[in-house]
């Protein structure tokens, strides 16, 4: 079965660079989920979209933004990367009850 | 306050024996979903179960089964006959606002359970 893809895997930026992480929902699924899961910690929310229009925001700083095109996918652009933005990077997709996650983007800041 | 809470930072298992991971919940919304997910060392988030407020019964995908018992908020996770695969994180989550099978709700994590099954 299909799952969420994301890309890329891996991320290495300086402070102060930009980054974006691409997320693909599994086909048919219309919610896109983006979460944050820094070191030792429980993923956090960051924004979610249904149908492409923004749907719920949770702590996403201003330097975040995201958004959901036709074909469904999304992306997380990040600017004025902080050390502090170092985590693994989740995308969810949903169509019902179940969330799935994809395997997610490490991202380092150094 | 916490949403999730995962009260056991670490838990030890024999192979084939079953394990007992608690969650506890708290929300004022009569209709929410509770879900548990396993995060091996590699780190991609595997969905394992769902349990909507409003099910009769328990659920269970193979050898995971959810102790759902509403009154006491609670939402354990049960894993049988324990394979050293399973050594994991797991977490519980909530989605408040549940519809009846759709919704489009984040999910609240609790600090999640560290599982060792030992050979």
């Amino acid at each position: 079965a299909a799952g969420v893809i994301q890309s890329p895997r891996h991320l290495i930026k300086e402070k102060r660079e930009t980054a974006t992480l691409k997320c693909y929902p599994i086909p048919r699924h219309d919610t896109v989920y983006w979460y944050q899961q820094g070191p030792g910690q429980d993923p956090q929310f960051l924004i979610s979209f249904y149908e492409k229009m923004q749907s719920d925001k949770g702590s996403i700083p201003d330097r975040f933004s995201a958004q959901q095109f036709s074909d469904y996918h999304s992306e997380l652009n990040m600017s004025s990367l902080e050390l502090g933005d170092s985590a693994l990077y989740f995308c969810a997709s949903s169509l019902g009850s179940e969330q799935y996650f994809g395997p997610g983007t490490r991202l380092t800041v150094t | 306050a916490q949403k999730i809470t995962q009260t056991q930072p670490g838990m030890f298992v024999q192979e084939k024996e079953a394990v007992t991971l608690d969650c506890t919940y708290d929300t004022s919304d009569p209709s929410y979903g509770l879900f548990w997910y396993k995060q091996p060392s590699s780190g991609e988030m595997i969905f394992l179960i769902y349990q909507g407020s409003y099910d009769q019964q328990n659920a269970t995908e193979g050898r995971y089964s959810l102790n759902f018992q509403k009154a006491r908020k609670s939402a354990n996770l049960v894993i049988s006959a324990s394979q050293l695969g399973d050594s994991a994180m797991y977490f519980c989550a909530m989605r408040e606002g549940d519809a009846g099978g759709t919704s489009y709700g984040k999910l609240t994590f609790g600090q999640g359970t560290i599982l060792t099954v030992h050979p």
